[in-house]
């Protein structure tokens, strides 16, 4: 348990639709990372946020957005939905004093039909 | 852009040692992490280098040479629960920020 939560665990939507993923990082963890993994590949870095601001994106289109809130916790919204983007997403959070060390939820498995 | 290469699978004996090479192309290279992701569940952190050589942790130990590009997993002492996948990523830096790069990760699989 690395004190990261995710939800919701599985989601089903069609094409077209718009969905947004939580997350909760782990106390005193002020930087999420959300993370597009389809099956059998590495996670791929969607985008960094720090202290509510983004702070770092990859190689993703702009229908992939996010949020951080004050209490650090954050959003991954992604509008009209594609096959492809039927993945798990992870998100993972690290501290101030440790930033290289990601402690990464458990995911949440998107299929889109 | 950012290449890693790594293995695709491996396989190994209980109780032996294996060594989970991982070679990368970058530019802004700051670090290289090793993670384990057993099936269905999230990667777990296992080493951060920086730095030229060898950091070991218990059974496992990391190896990075920047001047080569390459790093390498090694574990020792093989349990089957070891069986799993180990997932290389570069850390970049670009306009300020950090970014991480994941190879497609080396599935292990340690049998008695």
């Amino acid at each position: 348990e690395t004190g990261v939560t995710q939800s919701p665990t599985h989601l089903i939507k069609t094409r077209g639709q718009q969905v947004t993923l939580r997350c909760s990082s782990q106390s005193g963890h002020n930087t999420v990372s959300w993370y597009q993994q389809a099956l059998g590949q590495g996670p791929q870095f969607i985008f960094q946020y720090y202290r509510e601001e983004e702070n770092g994106r990859g190689n993703f289109p702009p229908r992939f957005s996010g949020l951080q809130f004050p209490n650090y916790s954050s959003e991954l919204n992604v509008n009209a939905l594609e096959l492809d983007d039927s993945a798990l997403y992870l998100c993972a959070s690290s501290s101030p004093r440790d930033e290289e060390t990601q402690y990464f939820g458990p995911g949440t498995r998107l299929l889109v039909l | 852009g950012q290449n890693i290469d790594q293995p695709t699978e491996m396989t190994a004996t209980e109780g032996a040692i294996v060594q989970i090479n991982c070679t990368y192309q970058t530019s802004g290279f700051n670090g290289l992490f090793w993670y384990q992701q057993h099936a269905g569940e999230a990667p777990t952190f296992l080493s951060y280098n920086v730095l030229d050589g060898l950091e070991e942790k218990g059974r496992f130990s990391s190896f990075l040479s920047r001047s080569k590009g390459y790093s390498y997993l090694l574990l020792k002492e093989l349990q089957m629960k070891d069986s799993a996948s180990y997932l290389c990523a570069v850390l970049t830096s670009s306009g300020g920020s950090y970014i991480p790069t994941f190879g497609r990760g080396t599935s292990l699989i340690v049998h008695p």
